[in-house]
C-alpha cells in the first residue's frame, strides 16, 4: 500500500450503532487530520494529531472520538450519530506539523450513511 | 471571518480553456494550494503558490494576486478526465488551511 488508506470505504449505520473508521498513512509523515466533507459545502477540519498528540478539536461532538495509537495510523469511533452526520470522512497526512507549511496528503475517505 | 470563494459548477467543452477563481479573505496568508478530487476519490495536489505571478505546470496554471486576495486555476487542452472538483484552500498567519466549497467542474464532448 501507498500514500494514505482508509476503510472501509463506504458505512452505513443506525443512529444507535458503534462504528469505528480507520487511516492509515505509508509516508512517514508526523501529523494526521480527520475531515467532514459535505457537498457543497467547505472542508471542515476535526481533528489535528501532531506525534501522536491531539493538538486541535474544532468543536467537535462528543459522539466523535479519535485515537491515534502510533504515527502511522488514526481512528474515529463512532456512537450515536445523527442523520446530519453523514458525509464523506477524509483522512489526511502531513510531513510538518500544523504551525507551518504543511502540504497535506489525502485518503479516499469513507462514505458515512447515517440512517 | 475568514471565508474562500469559488464558483459552484462550471462547464467547459473538450480542448477548450477554462479558468477557475477563487478569492480569499484571511486572517494574515501564507500561501494558497489548488487540489483535484474526482468523485470518490482523494483531493490531491496541484499547486501552491505563495508569491505573486503564474505558474504554469504543464495544461494546468495557477496565478495569485495578494494585493487583491484573488487566484486562479487555468486548464489548457481540456480532457474529459480533467472532469472533477477543485478546491481552493489558503493558510492563514497561523498555517490553518481555509478551505473552500469547491468547483464541480463538467467537461463536455
Amino acid at each position: 500500500e501507498t500514500g494514505v488508506t482508509q476503510t472501509p470505504r463506504h458505512l452505513v449505520m443506525g443512529m444507535t450503532n458503534k462504528k469505528s473508521l480507520k487511516c492509515e498513512q505509508h509516508l512517514g509523515h508526523n501529523a494526521m487530520y480527520w475531515y467532514k466533507q459535505s457537498a457543497k459545502k467547505p472542508l471542515e477540519l476535526m481533528f489535528v494529531y501532531s506525534l501522536e498528540e491531539r493538538v486541535e478539536n474544532n468543536s467537535v461532538p462528543s459522539r466523535f472520538s479519535p485515537e491515534c495509537p502510533n504515527s502511522s495510523h488514526l481512528f474515529l469511533h463512532l456512537h450515536t450519530l445523527q442523520p446530519e452526520d453523514s458525509a464523506l470522512y477524509l483522512c489526511a497526512s502531513s510531513q510538518a506539523p500544523p504551525g507551518s507549511y504543511n502540504e497535506q496528503f489525502f485518503g479516499p475517505g469513507t462514505r458515512l450513511t447515517v440512517l | 471571518g475568514q471565508n474562500i470563494d469559488q464558483p459552484t459548477e462550471m462547464t467547459a467543452t473538450e480542448g477548450a480553456i477554462v479558468q477557475i477563481n477563487c478569492t480569499y479573505q484571511t486572517s494574515g496568508f501564507n500561501g494558497l494550494f489548488w487540489y483535484q478530487q474526482h468523485a470518490g476519490e482523494a483531493p490531491t495536489f496541484l499547486s501552491y503558490n505563495v508569491l505573486d505571478g503564474l505558474e504554469e505546470k504543464g495544461r494546468f496554471s495557477s496565478f495569485l494576486s495578494r494585493s487583491k486576495g484573488y487566484s486562479y486555476l487555468l486548464l489548457k487542452e481540456l480532457q474529459m478526465k480533467d472532469s472533477a472538483s477543485y478546491l481552493c484552500a489558503a493558510f492563514d498567519s497561523n498555517y490553518q488551511l481555509i478551505w473552500g466549497a469547491g468547483t464541480k467542474l463538467i467537461i463536455k464532448p
